[in-house]
């Protein structure tokens, strides 16, 4: 079955830019029924889903994140990337990537990485 | 704050049956598809069961989930010990700017 792996830096400076990868297994990124999601979850518990990729290369993100993420694909070792500028402790939590049916449900999610936001 | 109103706990003694419910609006539980999810810490979140009552091959039947209006719920039946964990629904927004948005989580203890 499908496997996703988060990897990046478990600790991020104020104001420096957080950058994620999640590696897709047993399953291609370029098939083009599915989204290619970034969920995190707060210190309090809540989820908040920051937007999703599409093999062509269309994004869409959460208003919310004001234009500070931003997401890419490499098909060819078939994993993609979450960046995201200007943190504040605020973006402390644990990231997810996702597998997307669109519009309907997240099929398989990796394991989560921890990222800290402090000087 | 959530967009989706989950209660914060439940709990319930092995074999009992429990539901956990998840109050939404027209835009996003009146409108699409409620789905629900397992997160245990440390593992991957696991998606469990949608209002429509389709579950992932490998998720057993005593998880079956409805949605009447704005409001949807999840029921587990023959509680387990294993089922103890955060239980969050979800469901896609339609609004000027559409999102996904979910619940705030509800622990499940098994007694």
């Amino acid at each position: 079955q499908v496997q996703l792996l988060e990897s990046g830096p478990g600790l991020v400076r104020p104001s420096q830019t957080l950058s994620l990868s999640c590696s897709v297994s047993a399953g291609s990124i370029s098939n083009d029924g599915y989204y290619w999601t970034w969920i995190r979850q707060f210190p309090g518990k809540g989820l908040e889903w920051i937007g999703y990729i599409y093999y062509g290369g269309s994004t869409y993100y959460n208003p919310s994140l004001k234009s500070r993420a931003s997401m890419s694909l490499d098909t060819s070792k078939n994993h993609f990337s979450l960046e995201l500028k200007s943190v504040t402790a605020a973006d402390t939590g644990i990231y997810y990537c996702a597998r997307e049916h669109p519009l309907t449900s997240f099929d398989y999610w990796g394991q989560g990485t921890v990222v800290t936001v402090s000087s | 704050q959530s967009v989706l109103t989950q209660p914060p706990s439940a709990s319930g003694a092995p074999g009992q049956r429990v539901t956990i419910s998840c109050s939404g609006s027209s835009s996003n539980i009146g409108s699409n598809t409620v789905t629900w999810y397992q997160l245990v810490p440390g593992t991957a979140p696991k998606l469990l069961v949608s209002s429509n009552n389709e579950r992932p091959s490998g998720v057993p039947d005593r998880f079956s989930a409805s949605k009447s209006g704005t409001s949807a719920s999840l029921a587990i039946s023959g509680l387990q010990s294993e089922d103890e964990a955060d239980y969050y629904c979800a469901s896609w927004q339609d609004s000027l700017n559409s999102i996904w948005v979910f619940g705030g989580g509800t622990k499940l203890t098994v007694l």
